[in-house]
């Protein structure tokens, strides 16, 4: 299978922990999308890379938060000093640079104690 | 910016039965990208439907189909012959190309979602 995959799954941390986490894309997709779940809402989305250039970020990717995607390959997520507030799912997606059909992960589920 | 509504939390329907879910959206762009997407518990999101808004006819996708109003800014998901597989979230979701619009990203703007259950 060479879908999206995404690690850890699941991450229990206690505030004020930094964590960090992993997307790998599909292999020949050059865009790659960070997205926010909470409980009952709708993905929404966080920072956007083309390659290793981060094109986009959101209101709501405050200063701990920082992605990279280093050699426009896969791609970190890294928050700092973390809250409870940050607990959600953490979805990534991949997609080609056109038609806008964005594949998604299985996300990464982080709880903050 | 961009808002998509999906007015229906929860619906149910019978196997075997048809069932449409509503989206509406709101919007000043005449070029953009509709979905519909699926979440079955615990599992990952997968695209169901796509919508070219430049498009007049209605995408369909074996037993999936959408009834898109431009001009009502409507975008409906019909499920036909519903099967235990289909219980799932559903997201209505809106994209700007950026190509077609100079500004922004290609990021998704997804509604609160849409529980369907499918019941034997």
């Amino acid at each position: 299978d060479t879908g999206v995959s995404q690690d850890p799954r699941h991450k229990i941390t206690k505030r004020g922990q930094n964590v960090t986490f992993r997307c790998d894309p599909i292999s020949e997709h050059n865009r790659l999308y960070w997205y926010r779940q909470t409980l009952g809402q709708g993905p929404e989305f966080l920072t956007y890379f083309q390659n290793e250039a981060q094109l986009e970020k959101s209101r709501l990717l405050s200063d701990r938060f920082s992605a990279e995607r280093p050699k426009g390959s896969f791609s970190t997520l890294e928050i700092q000093r973390t809250e409870q507030g940050d607990s959600a799912m953490y979805l990534c997606a991949s997609s080609l640079a056109d038609r806008g059909r964005q594949f998604f992960g299985p996300g990464t589920r982080l709880t903050v104690l | 910016a961009q808002t998509v509504t999906q007015s229906q939390p929860e619906m149910s329907v019978q196997e075997a039965e048809t069932v449409t879910l509503s989206c509406t959206y709101d919007t000043s762009e005449s070029n953009y990208y509709l979905f519909w997407y699926k979440q079955p518990p615990s599992r990952q999101m997968i695209l169901v439907i796509r919508q070219e808004a430049y498009k007049q006819q209605n995408a369909t996708e074996n037993r999936f189909s959408v009834n898109f109003q431009k001009a009502a800014k409507s975008f409906s998901l019909k499920i036909s012959d519903s099967q235990l597989g289909d219980t799932a979230m559903y997201f209505c979701a809106f994209m700007k190309p950026s190509a077609y619009s100079g500004a922004g990203s290609y990021q998704l703007t997804f509604g609160k979602g849409t529980k369907l259950s499918v019941i034997p």
